[in-house]
Parts: C-alpha cells; sequence; structure tokens
C-alpha cells in the first residue's frame, strides 16, 4: 500500500507569489490534516479535511487556505508568500476520521522563499 | 500557549541504557496521545500511541507511560540503539471526531556507543 505522497519535495518562491502544495493521502484514507514545522517550533496545526469538509482551522492567516477532493487527494495555498513562511509543510491522513488513531504522514514539501 | 510541552530540547543517552524522553500537557480535554520519531527532512513517523483510559502502553522496547493526574507523559526505550537517535515529537488529541494533533517542540535523542 502506497503512503501518504506529497508533491513537490522542494519548491522555491520569491516574496509576494502564492504556492500550490498537493498531497495524497493512503488509499481509503478520508481524513487529511497539513501542519507547519518551521525550526524550534515544532508542528503547527494548519487544517484538517474530512469529505471534501473543513472540520478544523489553526491559528494560521487567511493567506493559507486548503481543499479537499472527491477522492481525498488534498491541496493547500498560500498566497502573497513571506519571508516567514520558509518551512517544511507536511500532509498527513488518517483511515476513520473519527480520532484516536495515528495519523500517517507524507515526506512533507520544503518551501523556501527569498 | 503551547498545550504540549516537551521542555527537554536534547537528551544523550549511551547505546543500551534506557532513554526516557517527557511531556506535559494542559488541556484536561486530550484523550489520546502519540509519540512520532523524526529525521531531517523527513515526515514523521508513528511510535507508539496510549489512550487515556490506560496508564501504560508497550511495544517491543518503547514503552509509553500516561498519569492523568499529572497530564503527563513519557516514552521510555529500552536499551537504546544507535539508530535510535533522532528527534521525538509528543502529540495528544482531543478527538471527538477529529484527527486534529497537537505537537510538542520536540527532544532531539542522540545515543552514542
Amino acid at each position: 500500500k502506497a503512503g501518504v505522497t506529497q508533491t513537490p519535495r522542494y519548491l522555491i518562491k520569491t516574496r509576494g507569489q502564492q504556492v500550490t502544495l498537493s498531497c495524497s493521502p493512503i488509499s481509503g484514507h478520508r481524513s487529511v490534516s497539513w501542519y507547519q514545522q518551521t525550526p524550534g517550533q515544532g508542528l503547527q496545526f494548519l487544517f484538517e479535511y474530512f469529505s471534501e469538509t473543513q472540520r478544523n482551522k489553526g491559528n494560521f492567516p487567511g493567506r493559507f487556505s486548503g481543499r479537499q477532493f472527491s477522492n481525498s487527494r488534498s491541496e493547500m495555498n498560500v498566497s502573497t508568500l513571506e519571508l516567514g513562511d520558509s518551512a517544511l509543510y507536511l500532509c498527513a491522513s488518517s483511515p476513520l476520521g473519527t480520532g484516536g488513531t495515528e495519523a500517517f504522514f507524507g515526506q512533507g514539501t520544503r518551501l523556501t522563499v527569498v | 500557549d503551547q498545550q504540549v510541552k516537551q521542555n527537554s530540547p536534547s537528551l544523550s543517552v549511551q547505546e543500551g541504557r534506557i532513554s526516557i524522553l517527557n511531556c506535559d500537557y494542559t488541556n484536561s480535554m486530550f484523550d489520546y496521545f502519540l509519540w512520532y520519531k523524526k529525521y531531517p527532512a523527513e515526515g514523521p513517523t508513528f511510535l507508539i500511541s496510549i489512550s487515556s483510559i490506560k496508564d501504560k502502553n508497550e511495544d517491543g522496547r518503547f514503552t509509553v507511560f500516561l498519569n492523568k493526574s499529572a497530564k503527563h507523559l513519557s516514552l521510555h526505550i529500552v536499551p537504546s540503539q544507535p539508530g535510535d537517535s533522532a528527534v521525538y515529537f509528543c502529540a495528544a488529541s482531543a478527538t471527538s471526531n477529529t484527527d486534529k494533533l497537537i505537537f510538542g517542540t520536540g527532544t532531539r535523542l542522540q545515543v552514542f556507543p
């Protein structure tokens, strides 16, 4: 069974641009969450999607958005990029969406804003 | 407000000895706790979890202990091996229909020969 796939793995963007990151969950998993990891900050929760609906959103500005498609694949978008958006963005999928089970992570997308 | 705290940024342990990683939480609604291991530039890998109805869960060399009254959990690795060297994250969830995880800031474990 294939794991969580994130594309692209690496990305360099300029301040002010926008970026879209993609996540394909494990087959059969319906819940997808996104996290941002920056040095010294651990993993910060961005948002959670289940059955194409956003269930939870973390404390990030409106420049960060996402969506989930009917096949459970998810995208996140960051508009008007700032230098501080440079981070490792991680996607995780879970099988049931009811909580109480482990989340499986992809390898992440390393975004560098210059 | 950091709801999940790992107060030790790093830990160094000799191979064969026990590694003990600690985690504290503040939100009494958390009822499911997990430990993840992470290497640089990779996604976290699930290690072990525990539900709030238990106080101990064991899987091979890894054991997680939960003290609900103290809002504290710990991960024990026995015996420690050099391949265990990585960053370990504690995570917590209030599981009512959500998979949202709140992570600590991580503890870097180094196991030396």
